[in-house]
């Protein structure tokens, strides 16, 4: 069965500009997760998806970042004005229900890279 | 609140065995394990969820204190394979986030 997919795999941008970064989940995963990971360093959560609501939106880092997601599957992740430290990969997972209990399938990321 | 790991880093020979650490200061639900090689996304290890229950693959050894906060990874009998950073996640609540630590990073050798 086909696992989470992300797209694209790869992205230049130059600063200032919007980046759309997109999410497939494994079909009938109702929660989903955003993530971004530096260069060498941990993951770290940007937001949580249940269904089409975001009960946990904590780790936006500034309001230059916002995501969505519609019919309870594809989720877009928008950053806006882009700037160098936002360069990194972006990691989406989904899960079966709430992550407490649940293991996490992540798909195979969107490196951004801002110029 | 970050998980903190300990190591940071180890070298194995093969057929060693190590141990990973996390610990969190917050009470927790369940820690689950990810290890993630070079340029690949996170792989699934383990859940440990408070009450004892544990998923997980067979290979694959873990313990949880819940009232330490703390669990542990045991790799026995490591083989070149299992070199990657291995990441502990804590979640406080059924419908939590996960946060992850900071990873130990491991390489096995000949």
């Amino acid at each position: 069965g086909a696992g989470v997919s992300q797209s694209p795999s790869n992205k230049v941008t130059e600063k200032g500009k919007d980046v759309e970064l997109r999410c497939d989940p494994i079909s009938g995963h109702t929660a989903l997760y955003w993530y971004r990971q530096s260069l060498g360093q941990g993951l770290e959560f940007l937001i949580y998806f249940q269904g089409n609501s975001a009960p946990d939106k904590s780790g936006l880092p500034s309001d230059r970042f916002s995501a969505e997601r519609t019919g309870g599957s594809v989720s877009t992740l928008t950053i806006q004005r882009t700037q160098q430290e936002d360069s990194a990969v972006y990691l989406c997972a989904s899960s079966l229900g709430g992550t407490g209990g649940n293991e996490q399938f992540f798909g195979p990321g969107t490196r951004l890279t801002v110029l | 609140q970050q998980p903190v790991q300990s190591p940071q880093a180890v070298i194995l020979r093969e057929g060693e065995d190590a141990v990973i650490n996390c610990s969190s200061s917050k009470a927790l639900y369940s820690v689950h394990w990810y290890r993630q090689k070079h340029g690949e996304a996170p792989v699934f290890l383990m859940i440990l969820l408070k009450g004892g229950e544990q998923k997980g693959h067979e290979k694959i050894s873990a313990s949880f204190n819940e009232k330490k906060q703390q669990s542990s990874l045991y790799l026995t009998a490591s083989q070149l394979s299992y070199s990657g950073t291995y990441f502990c996640g804590t979640a406080g609540g059924t419908a939590s986030k996960l946060t992850f630590g900071t990873g130990t990073r491991l390489q096995v050798t000949l």
